[in-house]
């Protein structure tokens, strides 16, 4: 079974600032998500990514494979950014199914 | 909005009655998924279609649970005989080919409360 440790758990920050969530998995993986689920429950893909960095925006996401770790770094923050961030990874065996981490729950203020 | 949709919204029920939810995914999307989340946790797979075939069911899914999607195309979760453990927000998720090389688009959620 693959474990799906997030930091931190809550983040609180100042308008403006940069922004660091991390994720650690413990079996490797072809691919790992990061979404986004604002307060309503909706969840939103972010990025698939399976080796180096994507970048969307103010949003970027890294992965070392090796060292079965991702970070999702947001610039600039702004208030509307403030939402649960969920990093999922595939299980080991190659099933269809995700693997969903805790989540670390953003808060922006202005 | 992804194009997802789940009916209905939100559920309150009381424990002992079925509960059926239902979930249309995005039209072209062969794989459909069913989670369920609860407070401060992470969502958890329950089970997943290609087109009309049920291909994995996690343990999670008891035999009150059933999910079915008979046409390929929208997708029901029925609960029978509710128990307050199964309040929970069930997320469906629907993608056009394989998990790994494919963004999956979730629909908003039901929240169904068992009283």
């Amino acid at each position: 079974k693959n474990e799906v440790e997030q930091s931190p758990q809550n983040l609180t920050a100042q308008e403006g600032e940069f922004i660091t969530i991390n994720c650690s998995y413990s079996v490797g993986i072809s691919a790992l998500h990061w979404l986004q689920q604002h307060p309503g429950g909706g969840i939103v893909s972010l990025f698939m990514l399976s080796s180096g960095k994507k970048k969307h925006g103010r949003l970027i996401a890294t992965i070392n494979i090796q060292e079965k770790h991702s970070s999702l770094h947001i610039t600039a923050s702004h208030p509307r950014d403030s939402a649960v961030y969920i990093c999922a990874v595939p299980p080991q065996g190659g099933s269809e199914k995700l693997v969903f981490g805790k989540g670390t729950k953003l808060t922006v203020n202005p | 909005d992804t194009g997802v949709s789940q009916d209905p919204r939100h559920k309150i029920t009381k424990r002992g009655q079925n509960v059926t939810f239902r979930c249309d995914p995005i039209s072209e999307h062969n794989r459909l998924y069913w989670y369920r989340q609860t407070l401060g946790q992470g969502p958890e797979f329950l089970t997943y279609f290609q087109n009309e075939a049920q291909l994995e069911k996690s343990r999670l899914l008891s035999d009150r649970f059933s999910a079915e999607r008979p046409k390929g195309s929208f997708s029901t979760l029925e609960i029978q005989r509710t128990e307050q453990g199964d309040s929970a927000m069930y997320l469906c998720a629907s993608s056009l080919g394989v998990l790994f090389r494919e963004t999956q688009y979730f629909g908003p959620g039901t929240r169904l409360l068992v009283l």
